[in-house]
């Protein structure tokens, strides 16, 4: 079955280290997308990519950094500079820009700052 | 910027009520979307509207989107307890939904 895969599931990280979260989709989907969710809260968009080796910053992108060296693959790494990394974390991706319909999504990182 | 306020934030029901949430933008949009995220899991799409009052039905579940494409309203009709979880709208512009902005979302739960 094609899908997105996160992982892992749960993550702790202790103050000022760097960790970076897996996303890998075999969809053959151009787009991917990177969300942070805070209990109670919409969903906040840190990075976007919409070709190999190209992507752009969301609205909340400070203490983040992404790559995109392959279609498949879209890993998102949560720097000592983030302030409140606490957050259940969300890769998303889609067919292309101009294509109907949602987002796929995975089934999220939770990362826990200890 | 762009917002999406969404309304209620939350929404408890007995099982068998009908249950609403709305959705406004403060700019037009060229689409919206809904989705649904089941506690501890993740969103799943579940419409996309695009037309200046569009109507669409699935099952028990009606979506509308305003005549000035700047509001919408997912209602549910009978609920039951697997409607339980979190409704979104998230609202496209520009032409493309390459970047969506989501809305805070409305908790749905149901008292069997």
């Amino acid at each position: 079955d094609g899908g997105i895969t996160q992982s892992p599931k749960y993550l702790f990280r202790k103050e000022g280290q760097n960790v970076t979260l897996s996303c890998e989709q075999n969809l053959n989907h151009d787009a991917m997308y990177w969300y942070r969710q805070d209990p109670g809260q919409g969903l906040r968009l840190i990075y976007y990519s919409q070709i190999v080796n190209d992507f752009q910053k969301g609205d909340i992108a400070e203490g983040y950094s992404v790559s995109r060296e392959k279609k498949e693959s879209f890993p998102l790494t949560v720097t000592s500079a983030q302030k409140n990394p606490t957050a259940f974390y969300l890769c998303a991706s889609k067919q292309n820009r101009a294509a109907p319909g949602g987002y796929t999504f995975g089934s999220g990182t939770r990362l826990t700052v200890v | 910027g762009q917002q999406v306020m969404q309304i209620p934030q939350y929404q408890h029901v007995q099982e068998g009520e009908d249950f609403t949430t709305y959705c406004n933008s403060s700019t037009t949009l060229s689409n919206i979307q809904w989705y649904k995220q089941r506690p501890g899991g993740h969103p799943v799409f579940l419409i996309q509207l695009v037309k200046s009052g569009e109507v669409k039905k699935q099952k028990r579940l009606t979506f509308q989107f305003g005549e000035a494409k700047k509001n919408s309203s997912l209602h549910i009709t009978a609920t039951q307890t697997t409607d339980v979880g979190t409704y979104f709208c998230a609202g496209g512009r520009g032409g493309s939904n390459y970047k969506l902005t989501f809305g805070k979302g409305t908790l749905l739960t149901v008292n069997p």
